[in-house]
C-alpha cells in the first residue's frame, strides 16, 4: 500500500534551517510529484511547493521563494523539504503529499503523517 | 486571510444533511476544478472530492460536491458522528495568489 513516512519533530532557533524528509513506499517514487503543505497550530492549510522526483523540477509558492528548497534521493525514494531563515511564524506541521494527475485534474491523494517544526529561541 | 472563503463552522444532528460553501473568484474556482479535503482531529488531510464532484474509491456516496460559477459546495447527507472534522476546499489559482489556494476550513460539529 502507498505510504509516505516523514521524519520526526524538530525544534529550531530563529534564523536556523530545517530539513524534513518524506520516504515513499508502495509505488514508483519517480512517477508522481511530491508536494509540501504546512499547517500552523489551529490554522488552515498552506501550499508551499511541488517537486517532480523524476526530473527534479520544482515549483514554489511565491511566499517561500528564496527560503525553500525541495530535493530528492531516488535511490531511497525519499523527498526533502528544507526551509531556511526560520522565524516563529514558521512553527507548523509540515506535510508531504503525493500529487496525482488525472484527466486534466491534479490532486493530493496520499499524505504523510506530518512533521511538527517548532521555531523558538 | 484565505483566498477561498468558507464558513468557520457548521453543525448538524445525526442523519441530517449539511452543506459547506466555498467562495472564490474567476481566477480560481471560476476557471479551475475544486477539491475537498477532510481532516479528522490530529490527523493528516484526506482527499474527499476531486474534479468538483468526483469521489475517490472508499469515500461514501454520502459525500457529494458541486460547483457553480465562482462557488462550490460540499454536501454531507446522513450525517454521522465520525464526520466531525475540519473540511477544506482547494483550487488552482491563475493569479499571483496561486498556484494552489485553500479555504480557511470549516469545522463540522455533529450535535
Amino acid at each position: 500500500q502507498v505510504q509516505l513516512v516523514q521524519s520526526g519533530a524538530e525544534v529550531k532557533k530563529p534564523g536556523a534551517s530545517v530539513k524534513v524528509s518524506c520516504k515513499a513506499s508502495g509505488y514508483t517514487f519517480t512517477s508522481y510529484d511530491i508536494n509540501w503543505v504546512r499547517q500552523a497550530t489551529g490554522q488552515g492549510l498552506e501550499w508551499m511547493g511541488w517537486m517532480n522526483p523524476n526530473s527534479g523540477n520544482t515549483g514554489y509558492a511565491q511566499k517561500f521563494q528564496g527560503r525553500v528548497t525541495m530535493t530528492r534521493n531516488t535511490s531511497i525514494s525519499t523527498a526533502y523539504m528544507e526551509l531556511s531563515s526560520l522565524r516563529s511564524e514558521d512553527t507548523a506541521v509540515y506535510y508531504c503529499a503525493r500529487g496525482r494527475r488525472d484527466s486534466g485534474s491534479y490532486y493530493w491523494d496520499y499524505w504523510g503523517q506530518g512533521t511538527l517544526v517548532t521555531v523558538s529561541s | 486571510q484565505s483566498v477561498l472563503t468558507q464558513p468557520p463552522s457548521a453543525s448538524g444532528t445525526p442523519g441530517q444533511r449539511v452543506t459547506i460553501s466555498c467562495s472564490g473568484s474567476s481566477s480560481n474556482i471560476g476557471s479551475n476544478y475544486v477539491y475537498w479535503y477532510q481532516q479528522l482531529p490530529g490527523t493528516a488531510p484526506k482527499l474527499l472530492i476531486y474534479r468538483n464532484n468526483q469521489r475517490p474509491s472508499g469515500v461514501p456516496d454520502r459525500f457529494s460536491g458541486s460547483k457553480s460559477g465562482t462557488s462550490a459546495s460540499l454536501a454531507i447527507s446522513g450525517l454521522r458522528s465520525e464526520d466531525e472534522a475540519d473540511y477544506y476546499c482547494a483550487a488552482w489559482d491563475d493569479s499571483l495568489s496561486g498556484p494552489w489556494v485553500f479555504g480557511g476550513g470549516t469545522k463540522l460539529t455533529v450535535l
